[in-house]
């Protein structure tokens, strides 16, 4: 079967660093991508990764091992509006992404 | 953003009634998808289309119809609501998967709640 895995939930300091991990299994790999979503509102896209490597934008970075079926997201200068829910998905073999349950992510000040 | 809408954004329907939502876009995008969102689930999949009058089951189909007969308009059919449909439903667009242009956007969602 194919599988996403992602922390339910997490806690970070105002201005500080905050990993999120993503693990897939899937049946083909075309791209992973983090989508970020405020409560009651929906996902908005924040990265793309196909190859392996950091690609940054901002504050935030999104690595990815394609052999370890592995990615992470780093925000980094952690704002209180970047409370919400981190969601991971990968593109499988037809193009179909397959969902993380996603990663609440909590700031405190 | 992209443009994308979704209608009603809100509904309270009971239990055997059928329910249809819309999605409509001004992108001219070619794929057009209906997702579910459920607490402790990713989103799933219900059925997506790749053009006018082409469409295909996803994950979670059962239950559900779609039509697609005009690019920018895609709805959502429940012939007879359950209460397991309960959920946040999101309709998203992309250019063409597997063309470097991968990226769904997403309409704001619907919130049904089936008595």
């Amino acid at each position: 079967g194919q599988n996403i895995d992602q922390p339910t939930e997490m806690t970070a300091t105002e201005g500080a660093i905050v990993q999120i991990n993503c693990t897939y299994q899937t049946s083909g790999f075309n791209g992973l991508f983090w989508y970020q979503q405020h409560a009651g509102e929906a996902p908005t896209f924040l990265s793309y990764n196909v190859l392996d490597g950091l690609e940054e934008k901002g504050r935030f970075s999104s690595f990815l091992s394609r052999s370890k079926g592995y990615s992470y997201l780093l925000l980094k200068e952690l704002q209180m509006k970047d409370s919400a829910s981190y969601l991971c998905a990968v593109s499988d073999s037809n193009y179909q992404l397959i969902w993380g349950a996603g990663t609440k992510l909590i700031i405190k000040p | 953003d992209a443009g994308i809408t979704q209608s009603p954004r809100h509904k309270v329907t009971e239990t055997g009634t059928p329910v249809t939502l819309r999605c409509h876009q001004t992108e001219n995008h070619r794929y057009m998808y209906w997702y579910r969102q459920d607490p402790g689930h990713g989103l799933r999949l219900i059925h997506y289309s790749y053009g006018v009058k082409d469409t295909d089951k996803g994950e979670v189909s059962d239950g559900y119809s779609v039509s697609r007969s005009k690019t920018e308009d895609f709805l959502l059919t429940l012939e007879s609501a359950t209460s397991s449909q309960t959920s946040v439903y999101f309709c998203a667009i992309s250019e063409s998967p597997g063309q470097g242009t991968d990226t769904q956007y997403f309409g704001p969602g619907t919130r049904l709640t089936v008595l």
